[in-house]
């Protein structure tokens, strides 16, 4: 079956400082990966994404590439800011999961000032 | 575009009483997903509805809880009888299709006593 596995946390660090989650997965059929983010209180929110290898999927300074032959998925930031403290997922589905998506457990990130 | 809507936001009930989620997806999203979410882990899907029509719900205790979407659009998640162990947030989310982006709202956060 599909699963997905990331670095447990806290992750703390100070502000402008280097940002890597690591995530890996396991999958059968053709997984389309994704890291979404939960600041506290709310749902969740798609952070970026990626839906074959070597895609790199972008957003507000986030970065993670499809790694097809290490079958990882790893989110880095440059240079994080007090406002990225949230819980990161790493996730999957693939075509023959009809749709259901599989979650690591979450990181958190708490960045200092 | 409107997002997912869930109510209510929050939720405090005694064990052994019954509890109503309400879940309205992104207009014309097809699938319907609803998860439970323990304090410090993943969401864990409950149910996965296609139009009006369950997929999956393997993981949904279906001694106490119930999940229906009538007319494939708005749905509603039941527990009853409440337990302790089901204080959690419950979050719904919606997709477009197979393989796509799912969107999340913001959550019902229910606390059993």
């Amino acid at each position: 079956g599909n699963s997905v596995t990331q670095m447990e946390g806290p992750v703390t660090l100070s502000e402008e400082a280097f940002l890597t989650i690591n995530c890996t997965y396991t999958a059968t059929g053709y997984p389309s990966l994704f890291w979404y983010v939960q600041y506290p209180g709310e749902g969740l929110q798609l952070l970026l994404k990626a839906t074959k290898a070597d895609d790199k999927g972008s957003n507000k300074g986030f970065e993670a590439t499809y790694r097809k032959e290490t079958t990882s998925f790893h989110l880095e930031k440059g240079s994080v800011q007090v406002s990225d403290s949230a819980v990161y997922f790493c996730a999957l589905t693939s075509t023959d999961s009809w749709g259901k998506f599989q979650f690591g457990a979450g990181t958190q990130v708490v960045v200092t000032p | 575009e409107a997002g997912v809507a869930q109510s209510p936001r929050y939720k405090i009930i005694e064990k052994r009483q019954s509890v109503a989620f309400w879940c309205n997806p992104i207009s014309g999203h097809a699938t319907l997903y609803w998860y439970q979410q323990i304090l410090g882990q993943g969401p864990k899907l409950l149910i996965q509805f296609q139009n009006n029509g369950v997929v999956d719900d393997s993981q949904l205790p279906k001694d106490r809880f119930s999940a229906e979407r009538l007319k494939g659009v708005d749905s509603t998640l039941k527990i009853q009888p409440a337990k302790l162990e089901d204080s959690a947030v419950y979050l719904c989310a919606s997709s477009g299709g197979s393989r796509e982006t799912q969107y999340f709202g913001p959550g019902t956060r229910l606390l059993v006593l």
